[in-house]
């Protein structure tokens, strides 16, 4: 059975503090690999990764896949209140348009 | 960046009633939308896949004859929810994906709240 996992489900941390979010899979056919930051309402994209140990860099934000062991990483530093959210991540299965979501990691930053 | 709207973004209805939720792509094709269904603090459950001009994919345990979806238009996607019942209180998004292979990223509309009492 295809399944994304997350890791953690929830995590509270200072402002300033760097956090490691996680993202395993176990799927066939995998294509690619999304993060997405949702606040209130939809998911907002961040990343896409398809090859492996290829890191992807926006501002304070960092991703990274490894297909070999199958999971990703999202690297948050210097974390601000902003940045409190749900990191959902997605994988694209290589036959077929559907995404599948893992669970989620909520995220707070406190001041 | 491309933009995806919803409407409503927020609906109230009685139970037994049908709401219309309407998804559209503003500066894009979308050759297909996704519809995905969110409880509380849980992650996204996708429902049904459409493809322009075709008739949609469900997921397993999605009703088709309870969630009606119509993709009449590159641009817009419509979910009928009918019947509707207080289970059926939900957060509605839609996405939606241009085509061509190099296109993956799905875009999120923002969303619909639907509150069915």
């Amino acid at each position: 059975e295809d399944k994304v996992v997350q890791s953690p489900l929830s995590l509270v941390v200072h402002e300033g503090d760097t956090v490691t979010l996680n993202c395993s899979y176990e799927v066939t056919n995998f294509r690619s690999l999304l993060w997405y930051k949702q606040e209130k309402k939809a998911p907002t994209f961040l990343f896409m990764l398809t090859s492996s140990g290829i890191e992807k860099k926006s501002g304070r934000l960092s991703s990274i896949l490894d297909k070999k062991e199958l999971f990703s990483i999202l690297n948050i530093t210097a974390t601000q209140t902003g940045d409190s959210a749900v990191y959902l991540c997605a994988v694209l299965f290589h036959f077929g348009n559907q995404f599948y979501f893992g669970t989620g990691t909520s995220l707070t930053v406190i001041p | 960046g491309a933009v995806v709207s919803q409407h409503p973004s927020w609906v109230i209805c009685k139970s037994g009633t049908s709401v219309k939720i309407e998804c559209r792509s503003l500066d894009f094709q979308a050759t297909t939308m996704f519809w995905y269904r969110q409880f509380p603090k849980q992650s996204l459950m996708l429902m049904a896949t459409s493809n322009e001009g075709s008739k949609a994919t469900y997921e397993q345990g999605v009703e088709k004859d309870k969630f009606l979806i119509n993709h009449a238009s590159l641009t817009l996607s419509t979910l009928t929810v009918t019947s509707a019942h207080p289970e059926d209180s939900s957060f509605y998004i839609c996405s939606a994906r241009s085509g061509g292979r190099a296109r993956e990223t799905q875009y999120f509309g923002p969303g619909t709240r639907l509150l069915v009492l």
